[in-house]
């Protein structure tokens, strides 16, 4: 299995600040037959679902605030959040879906401070 | 609008068997697959598996092969996890998500998730 390891496990950030979250895969998610990275970000708040924020690295889904941006290559990622606002405490998660299992890193939690 | 409308959540004994579902609506069924993902209380996220409802292929993660069945109900726009024998370890949040089905297989939308509690 492809293991996914995200840091720091948990960030308290000031409000307007910015929050990098990064995330480290065991092998390359980059399949050289599409040229693309197999990496999403998700976003879990307390007693919700996960929440799909990127995909294939840097897109954002449909209705995701612009200060989300994912970036990185290969096997190192890193989400941003570019001004940290209270809704955006929660669990983030990065998930490989190149092979099977796709696997999701350990989650690390954003807080404000 | 996509849905995915979990079953609720369930109570059993150790050795009970079980099978929670979700129903999709919005979207054709066929065109997308269906995960699985675990999330045991206090815990991160874990995939299990994945189905084509239209032709019922299943991949399982390692961690699950074998205790845990997949399968799907195109009939009724339905996907199921079961079990033929729980155990007190598999009492956890179950969440199924929708994935594309041309290597786009992040988790687009989500149930709600099903609350299962094995016990004694």
């Amino acid at each position: 299995d492809i293991v996914m390891t995200q840091s720091p496990d948990s960030l308290a950030v000031s409000l307007g600040e910015r929050a990098t979250i990064n995330c480290k895969s065991s092998q390359s998610v980059l399949y050289s037959s599409t040229s693309r990275n197999y990496l999403a970000w998700y976003q879990q708040k307390p007693g919700q679902p996960p929440k799909l924020l990127i995909y294939w690295v840097s897109t954002r889904q449909s209705g995701v605030p612009d200060r989300f941006s994912g970036s990185g290559s290969g096997t190192d990622f890193t989400l941003n959040i570019s001004s940290l606002q209270a809704e955006d405490v929660a669990v983030y998660y990065c998930q490989q879906y190149l092979y099977t299992p796709h696997t999701f890193g350990q989650g690390t939690k954003l807080e404000i401070k | 609008e996509v849905q995915l409308v979990q079953s609720g959540a369930e109570v059993k004994k150790p050795g009970e068997s079980l099978k929670i579902s979700c129903k999709a609506s919005g979207y054709s069924f066929t065109n997308y697959r269906i995960g699985w993902v675990r999330q045991m209380s206090g815990k991160g996220l874990e995939w299990m598996g994945i189905i084509h409802p239209g032709d019922s292929d299943a991949r399982y993660s390692p961690s699950f092969q074998g205790q845990v069945t997949i399968s799907a109900d195109k009939s009724i726009n339905t996907a199921y996890l079961q079990w033929s024998s729980l155990k007190a370890s598999d009492s956890a949040m179950y969440y199924c998500a929708r994935a594309g089905n041309r290597g786009d297989y992040y988790l687009d939308s989500w149930g709600q998730g099903t609350l299962v509690t094995v016990s004694s």
